[in-house]
C-alpha cells in the first residue's frame, strides 16, 4: 500500500528556536498534502492544506507566519514551527492524497511528537 | 463546515465481546475513512468506505450515505484492539481534506 513517511518522529527543542518536520510520499506522487495537530486526549485538527508549487491554505485560527509550509516537490512537504513555545508542544501528523492508481484514499504519516522546553 | 460526531466517547469491553461504534456527519461527503490510533500515535487506516459495507477479518463497516452515518463493528474483541477509533469525512470537491470526529476510546480488558 501507499506509504507516507514523517521525520523526525520525536523532537525536543528550546523555546524560541525553529524546528522543521518533513513529510514524504514514498511510492506515489502527492499533489496535495495535509498537516494536522493533535493535543493529548483530543482529536486531529486540520492546520493547513499544502499544494505542490503554490502557497498553502491555512485553516481559520492557524498562524501562517508561525507554521511555515513548503511543498516544493510532488513527494515532499515540510512544516516549520518558527519561534516555538511550550504551547506548541503537540503531535503533528501529515497526510497525502494519492493520484491515479492509488485512488482516493488519504494516507497518513507516522506523526511527529514535538516538545518545546 | 462539516460536523462529525462519534459515539460513544468511551467504551470498556471484556475480551471476546462485540461492539458497534457510530459516526454521524452533517453534510454530504464522498470520502469517509475509519482509523485506529495506537498508543504511539500512529493512525492505522481501517476502511475507506464512503458508502456500502466492507469487512476485514473481525472488523466490518457500513456507511449509509443518504442517512449520513457510518458504523464500525468489532467482533470478538481482543486487548490489541484497544486505542482510539476515529471517523473522518471529506469532500473531494473541496480539496480532499478530512474532518475528524472526536473519537471513541476503546479499552478491552483481558
Amino acid at each position: 500500500g501507499a506509504v507516507v513517511s514523517q521525520h523526525p518522529s520525536r523532537v525536543i527543542c528550546k523555546s524560541g528556536t525553529s524546528v522543521k518536520i518533513e513529510c514524504r510520499s514514498l511510492d506515489f506522487q502527492a499533489t496535495t498534502m495535509f498537516w494536522y495537530r493533535q493535543f493529548p486526549k483530543q482529536s486531529l485538527m486540520l492546520m493547513a492544506t499544502s499544494n505542490e508549487g503554490s502557497k498553502a491554505t491555512y485553516e481559520q485560527g492557524v498562524e501562517k507566519d508561525k507554521f511555515l509550509i513548503n511543498h516544493a516537490s510532488l513527494t515532499l512537504s515540510t512544516l516549520t514551527v518558527t519561534s516555538a513555545h511550550p504551547e506548541d508542544s503537540s503531535f503533528y501528523i501529515c497526510s497525502a492524497r494519492g493520484q491515479g492508481v492509488i485512488g482516493n484514499t488519504i494516507y497518513f504519516g507516522e506523526g511527529s511528537w514535538l516538545t518545546v522546553v | 463546515g462539516i460536523q462529525v460526531e462519534q459515539s460513544p466517547p468511551d467504551l470498556i469491553l471484556q475480551e471476546g465481546a462485540n461492539s458497534t461504534l457510530r459516526c454521524n456527519f452533517s453534510d454530504s461527503v464522498n470520502n469517509l475513512q475509519w482509523f485506529h490510533q495506537n498508543p504511539w500515535g500512529q493512525l492505522i487506516n481501517l476502511f475507506y468506505i464512503p458508502s456500502g459495507t466492507k469487512q476485514n477479518g473481525r472488523l466490518s463497516a457500513t456507511t449509509v450515505a443518504t442517512e449520513r452515518y457510518s458504523l464500525l463493528y468489532i467482533s470478538s474483541s481482543q486487548t490489541t484492539d484497544s486505542g482510539v477509533y476515529f471517523c473522518a469525512v471529506g469532500d473531494y470537491n473541496q480539496g480532499g481534506k478530512l474532518i475528524f470526529g472526536q473519537g471513541t476510546e476503546l479499552s478491552v480488558k483481558p
